[in-house]
């Protein structure tokens, strides 16, 4: 079946600086790749998404760029903000559902 | 954008008692609505997924019996916890999808605590 993997956290990071969150699937066929963002208190939210290989995905800063040749979606983000610490999920869909990773929290401090 | 809620956004109930899960679209039909359930530092898993006037389908494992769904209109979908039990307690989110293409956009809920003693 599908699958997403996604480095563990929490990461945490002063303000200003790189950002990146690893992510690899394992999917058959071609899947569309997303990234979710869950704010505290929140739901999910829809960051970015590719749909075809070679994509690149992109919104308020962040971006991902779906290699198919690594199978991967990697989110990165050249400066990042308190206001980004969250909850980042990356997920696939095929066939109309979601798989999604195990989540990413990141803690942006001053 | 659109709106999802969630109600309640907690619930604590005693073991053998049945909960109810409220999601509703507030702005926009949902075809389709989707329940998740999410255990801590692990990922969404898809619980279920109900078209608006028919039956839900379930995912492997789920229990259809114990977490009854119904979809009985374009806006609202509930999710029902019957004879909870501990090892029921987590975190339990809906999405919406509106339309009926499968690309499109899901929109999720805030989450509902659910926590049996």
């Amino acid at each position: 079946g599908n699958s997403v993997t996604q480095m563990e956290g929490p990461v945490t990071l002063s303000e200003e600086a790189f950002l990146t969150i690893n992510c690899t699937y394992t999917a058959t066929g071609y899947p569309s790749l997303f990234w979710y963002v869950q704010y505290p208190g929140e739901g999910l939210q829809l960051l970015l998404k590719a749909t075809k290989a070679d994509d690149k995905g992109s919104n308020k800063g962040f971006e991902a760029t779906y290699r198919k040749e690594t199978t991967s979606f990697h989110l990165e983000k050249g400066s990042v903000q308190v206001s980004d610490s969250a909850v980042y999920f990356c997920a696939l869909t095929q066939w109309g559902k979601l798989t999604f990773g195990t989540g990413t929290q990141l803690k942006v401090e001053l | 954008g659109a709106v999802v809620s969630q109600h309640p956004s907690w619930v604590i109930c005693k073991s053998g008692t049945s909960v109810k899960i409220e999601c509703r679209s507030l702005d926009f039909q949902a075809t389709t609505m989707f329940w998740y359930r999410q255990f801590p530092k692990q990922s969404l898993m898809l619980m279920a997924t109900s078209n608006e006037g028919s039956k839900a389908t379930y995912e492997q494992g789920v229990e259809k019996d114990k977490f009854l769904i119904n979809h009985a209109s374009l806006t609202l979908s509930t999710l029902t916890v019957t004879s909870a039990h501990p090892e029921d307690s987590s975190f339990y989110i809906c999405s919406a999808r509106p339309g009926t293409s499968g690309d499109n956009e899901q929109f999720f809920g805030p989450g509902t605590r659910l926590t049996v003693l």
